[in-house]
């Protein structure tokens, strides 16, 4: 099955600094990932779709300018905390679609990143 | 607007006992739903997709069906190691997005 890695798995920051986490698909190539966020017993939370080499479209109520998403390439997408406070710790899941086109395919999740802001 | 419901929220079973968890969905004209498996501070892993009311998928001690308006994933004698949160997500045709419950929690008892 595809593989999506993410990385760092764990991070731990001083509030008002920035953390980035690295989303990689390692077997196939990712036009469009997915960011999302999730707190303890609650759902995905979708941030963003990230589409290669475009601007990511957000989802209402996520700031672009405190979560910035790169897709510089095909295999690549990165989430930057910027500024990050303790309201910011969570835990991050990337995931990428197989396929494209008219028709979607599945998700394939990284193994998410916990963000915890002190 | 588009909305997945699953029930119940959390699930204890002894090994063995077959039950099923239910995903209810709202949405615009449905291009996919999805069962995913969440184990503990990991993603989720994928485990099916349906995409037409009648339609059925099985795997290991999984069966996944769907209707119309809802979702069961049906576990049969299911083992300890099932033990983990359940997933329902759902498309929308015409839509990038999918959308999650908040998953069914899940632990089978030895």
């Amino acid at each position: 099955g595809a593989v999506v890695s993410q990385h760092p798995s764990r991070v731990i920051c001083k509030s008002g600094t920035s953390v980035k986490i690295e989303c990689r698909s390692l077997d196939f190539q990712a036009t469009t990932m997915f960011w999302y966020r999730q707190f303890p017993k609650q759902s995905l939370m979708l941030m963003a779709t990230s589409n290669e080499g475009s601007k990511a479209t957000y989802e209402q109520g996520v700031e672009k300018d405190k979560f910035l998403i790169n897709h510089a390439s095909l295999t690549l997408s990165t989430l930057t905390v910027t500024s990050a406070h303790p309201e910011d710790s969570s835990f991050y899941i990337c995931s990428a679609r197989v396929g494209g086109g008219a028709f979607t395919g599945e998700l394939f999740f990284g193994e998410g990143s916990r963000l915890t802001v002190l | 607007e588009d909305q997945v419901t699953q029930s119940p929220e959390a699930l204890r079973l002894q090994e063995g006992e077959s039950s099923s968890l239910n995903c209810s969905y709202t949405v615009s004209g449905l291009r996919g739903l999805f069962w995913y498996r969440q184990d503990p501070g990991k993603g989720p892993e994928f485990l099916f997709t349906l995409y037409s009311a009648g339609e059925e998928k099985e795997k290991e001690r999984l069966k996944a069906t769907l209707t119309k308006k809802e979702s069961f994933l049906h576990i049969t004698a299911p083992k300890p190691e099932d033990s983990a949160t359940y997933l329902c997500a759902v498309q929308a045709a015409g839509d990038d997005k999918i959308i999650f419950g908040k998953g069914t929690r899940l632990h089978i008892l030895p």
